[in-house]
């Protein structure tokens, strides 16, 4: 069985500064690791995933997040945030040979860009 | 087009009411999801459907039932619920139900109140 851990529930943060969202996992086989984004009143966006090969992923709107085998960590990192990033993500697992496909998410961490 | 269509996206209904949930995907594809999330929690599992079947049942209660009609449709059918039943309703969709090499897209959600 997988767990995900994320270790700030809420991280206020004031426009243009760098946010860095923490994500641990506990996994006894190998995983395939995805942030997700849920803006208010809305549904779950992928923001990137790591499934092999590079240990950084970045997505279009800024976001990067590095694999790290050994401390068993995916954190999410943006240089520089807009008020529009203000939403809640999650940190996400699933295991090659997972029944169905099924992620298991991490509490979630609440992002509040300040002006 | 990535989109998951969810309807109705607000449902108020009392306990003694039977109603369904309607989830609607055009990308043609094959695996289908039921989550369930409580406010600030992440979304919990509850059914899977691999290519019109059922696949997973997370231990859900018989009082919500899903259908796959088709390849693009899910209902979930609900009938004497409970007020902890009230929560965001999420629908996600997968070419397959391949873990971690098939990415899940969501649709916006149903917000279930049950009175």
């Amino acid at each position: 069985a997988q767990s995900v851990t994320q270790l700030d529930s809420q991280v206020p943060v004031f426009e243009e500064a760098p946010v860095e969202l923490r994500c641990n996992y506990s996994s006894s086989v190998s995983v395939y690791l995805f942030w997700y984004v849920q803006y208010p009143n809305q549904g779950l966006q992928l923001l990137l995933k790591y499934l092999s090969g590079s240990t950084l992923v970045e997505s279009i709107n800024g976001f990067e997040a590095e694999f790290n085998k050994s401390q068993t960590s995916f954190h999410l990192r943006k240089p520089s945030v807009h008020i529009s990033d203000t939403a809640e993500y999650f940190c996400a697992v699933s295991a090659p040979k997972a029944a169905g496909n099924k992620l298991t998410f991490g509490g979630g961490t609440r992002v509040l860009v300040k002006p | 087009d990535t989109e998951v269509t969810q309807t109705p996206k607000h449902l108020v209904m009392g306990m003694t009411n039977k109603k369904s949930l309607k989830c609607e995907q055009h990308m043609g594809h094959r695996a289908m999801y039921w989550y369930k999330q409580k406010a600030k929690k992440p979304p919990e599992l509850m059914f899977v459907y691999s290519y019109e079947k059922l696949s997973i049942n997370e231990s859900v209660p018989s009082r919500f039932s899903p259908e796959c009609p088709n390849s693009s449709l899910l209902n979930l059918h609900l009938h004497a619920l409970q007020p902890e039943d009230s929560a965001l309703y999420l629908c996600a969709s997968s070419q397959d139900s391949r873990a971690g090499l098939s990415i899940q897209y969501f649709g916006a959600g149903t917000r279930l109140s049950v009175l």
